[in-house]
């Protein structure tokens, strides 16, 4: 099955810093790449997705970049935010009838003023 | 649209007690999973659904059981609660459409159970 592996937190970044969230995974075939985003005290949301090799998500300043020779889709933001403080989850889908997600175990970030 | 939404927000359940977690999802989406989440330790898929009448296990069902009576309901119940059963629980949803659009999944806010 998927398995996906993260970057160990937590992170802790001044206002302004650079990020970098390295993900990477096993999947069959071609998986879509996934990552969420889960503020305080509230349920994950999609923050970017990519597809197939070389594509790029991108969403609130973030970008991934899909690596499939790498198997890589680390998270970056040139800047990041007080606001941006949550916890990271990189998931990978590889399709089939059940549509099941494999999270890893999360980055926790947060950023200082 | 409300999209997922779960009830209670927390709750306290002593040792063997029994509780329902309730999870409604208004986009009409054919998609239901159950996920617990442990500190540190992600995500765990207990039960999900691909459609009304159909259910199935995930990695962690012991303990749990589900139904789908509808396409908007799913509810989550635990029959014998167990210290190891506290963890924040959430419900989430997708399409399930065969094209890669359907693939996202929309979570709830969670509920926070403590078993003491």
């Amino acid at each position: 099955g998927d398995s996906v592996t993260q970057m160990e937190g937590p992170v802790t970044l001044s206002e302004e810093a650079f990020l970098t969230i390295n993900c990477t995974y096993t999947a069959t075939g071609y998986p879509s790449l996934f990552w969420y985003v889960q503020y305080p005290g509230e349920g994950l949301q999609l923050l970017l997705k990519a597809t197939k090799a070389d594509d790029k998500g991108s969403n609130k300043g973030f970008e991934a970049t899909y690596r499939k020779e790498t198997t890589s889709f680390h998270l970056e933001k040139g800047s990041v935010q007080v606001s941006d403080s949550a916890v990271y989850f990189c998931a990978p889908y590889s399709g089939g009838s059940n549509y099941k997600l494999t999270f890893g175990k999360g980055t926790l970030l947060t950023v200082n003023p | 649209n409300a999209g997922v939404t779960q009830t209670p927000k927390f709750r306290i359940l002593k040792i063997g007690q029994s509780m329902t977690l309730q999870c409604t999802q208004d986009m009409n989406h054919n998609y239901m999973y159950w996920y617990r989440q442990d500190p540190g330790m992600g995500l765990k898929l207990i039960y999900y659904s691909v459609g009304a009448g159909i259910t199935d296990k995930g990695e962690v069902p012991n303990g749990y059981n589900v139904s789908r009576s509808t396409t908007e309901d799913f509810p989550l119940r635990l029959e014998l609660a167990a210290p190891s059963q506290t963890s924040v629980y959430f419900c989430a949803s997708s399409l399930g459409s065969s094209g890669r659009a359907g693939d996202t999944q929309y979570f709830g806010p969670g509920t926070r159970l403590t078993v003491l």
